[in-house]
């Protein structure tokens, strides 16, 4: 089983920065890693899949990097709905398709 | 697309949990990836196991003797069987299309 290292577990920071997360895999997933952003009472949304394929309306301040074992989620200016948690999940061809354990954006 | 889940909201220990993902706007025999995902209150996501439109199935190992997911296209739909439930499996079930398509969650109690 592949499994997902994300860090940090909780981030506070304030809007208008910029905040840099990190999801490294236990072994090679090439791309094959999905970023999504949940908020409380509702179901996780896709924002990047194949590691930095951007997801219809996500937007650009969104952006997602990295292959092999280790991946980033960067958003360059926070904004206030920006403050969720954050899980990566990897799609490569060896399930099962674990999540990271969530890394949580809070003011 | 849209994906809604529909089941019971509280199962008997050992008893068998039972959910249906119905699907609107889409069919689903379309070359997708259908899943179960849940999530503990509080806690992280963890993926059950998927069907493909083809039949073709994979499962958590984890929970793989106990889990079985299967499709009815006459009704557009998937479901999932979990049995042999415990406490330990009570969670928000999210039905999933490959990873975009998310259903709104369905809070599954296990408790006599």
């Amino acid at each position: 089983e592949i499994l997902l290292t994300q860090s940090p577990a909780t981030l506070s920071l304030s809007p208008g920065e910029r905040v840099t997360l990190s999801c490294r895999a236990s072994q090679s997933i090439g791309n094959f890693l999905a970023w999504y952003q949940q908020k409380p009472g509702q179901a996780p949304r896709l924002l990047f899949s194949d590691a930095s394929n951007r997801a219809t309306g996500i937007p650009a301040r969104f952006s997602g990097s990295g292959s092999g074992t280790d991946f980033t989620l960067t958003i360059s200016s926070l904004e206030p709905e920006d403050f969720a948690v954050y899980y990566c999940q990897q799609r490569s061809n060896r399930p099962p398709y674990t999540f990271g354990q969530g890394t949580k954006l809070e003011i | 697309v849209q994906l809604q889940e529909s089941g019971p909201g509280l199962v008997k220990p050992s008893g068998t949990l039972s959910l249906t993902c119905s699907v609107s706007g889409g069919s689903i025999s379309s070359p997708n990836w259908w899943s179960w995902v849940r999530q503990p209150p509080g806690k992280g996501l963890e993926w059950i196991g998927e069907i493909h439109h083809s039949g073709s199935t994979s499962y958590n190992p984890s929970l793989k003797s106990r889990v079985t997911i299967s499709v009815d296209k006459t009704k557009n739909q998937f479901s999932l069987k979990l049995n042999s439930v415990t406490a330990a499996d009570t969670a928000l079930y999210y039905c999933v299309r490959d990873e975009d398509i998310w259903g709104q969650g369905t809070l599954v109690t296990v408790s006599s």
